[in-house]
């Protein structure tokens, strides 16, 4: 079951230029973590924000979480070339390690 | 070096002919997934394992197993494989906790069925 849903799908911009990708849910989640994937490749964990939180930093990445609006939004700040990858949302909602994907947002960082 | 190995990394093989893709981690993580990944469709969970001898149905299960015979490894097994199964297909692995841990990939599979 699709429980994260990313917006936009694929988002372009040039290098420098901040990159902003949303996510909303549906249930009610413990937490929800914010991956990449180079293209073909695995995924790599980027952040994690829990339910009782409602912002976090990690180097260029912020996060929020709006748990009102079962939202979510992950801003990368002067995005660099290397940033073009997909993002997907991650939702655990029975609170334990089981986790549900986006379908996750393009992003292009041209030079 | 923490890591999740999958193998092979490519496989073309044809319908019927059954198959085993293998993961293994070295983390001591008690969880393990299995996903797919299809254009459009993101990644949908096939199984998972919360422990040595516990699996269980993911959200795509229909056309696989699993098993869990140690901790380390959970090898994806296509009895009679289709062309619908044809996809890229990840390992993951990680604590088990109320808190949740971040999930660590493989590098992935890209099976072929013809």
């Amino acid at each position: 079951s699709q429980q994260g849903e990313e917006d936009p799908q694929a988002l372009s911009i040039q290098e420098g230029e901040n990159a902003t990708m949303n996510c909303s849910y549906k249930t009610s989640i413990n937490n929800l973590q914010w991956y990449r994937q180079n293209s073909g490749r695995g995924l790599v964990h980027l952040i994690l924000i829990r339910s009782n939180e409602r912002e976090k930093h990690s180097g260029r990445l912020r996060v929020t979480l709006d748990t009102s609006k079962k939202s979510s939004s992950l801003l990368i700040t002067a995005s660099r070339a290397a940033d073009t990858a997909s993002y997907f949302c991650a939702t655990d909602a029975d609170g334990y390690s089981t986790l549900t994907f986006g379908k996750g947002t393009m992003l292009l960082v041209s030079p | 070096e923490a890591q999740v190995t999958q193998n092979p990394r490519y496989l073309i093989t044809v319908t019927g002919k059954k198959l085993t893709v293998t993961c293994s981690q070295n983390m001591n993580h008690e969880y393990m997934s299995w996903y797919r990944q299809d254009p459009g469709l993101g990644l949908r969970q096939i199984y998972y394992s919360m422990n040595v001898e516990v699996t269980d149905k993911g959200d795509v299960p229909e056309g696989y197993k699993v098993s869990r015979k140690e901790k380390r490894n959970f090898p994806l097994i296509l009895e009679s494989p289709s062309p619908n199964q044809t996809s890229l297909y990840f390992c993951a692995s990680s604590y088990v906790s109320s808190n949740s841990y971040e999930q660590y990939f493989g590098p992935g599979t890209r099976l072929t069925v013809t």
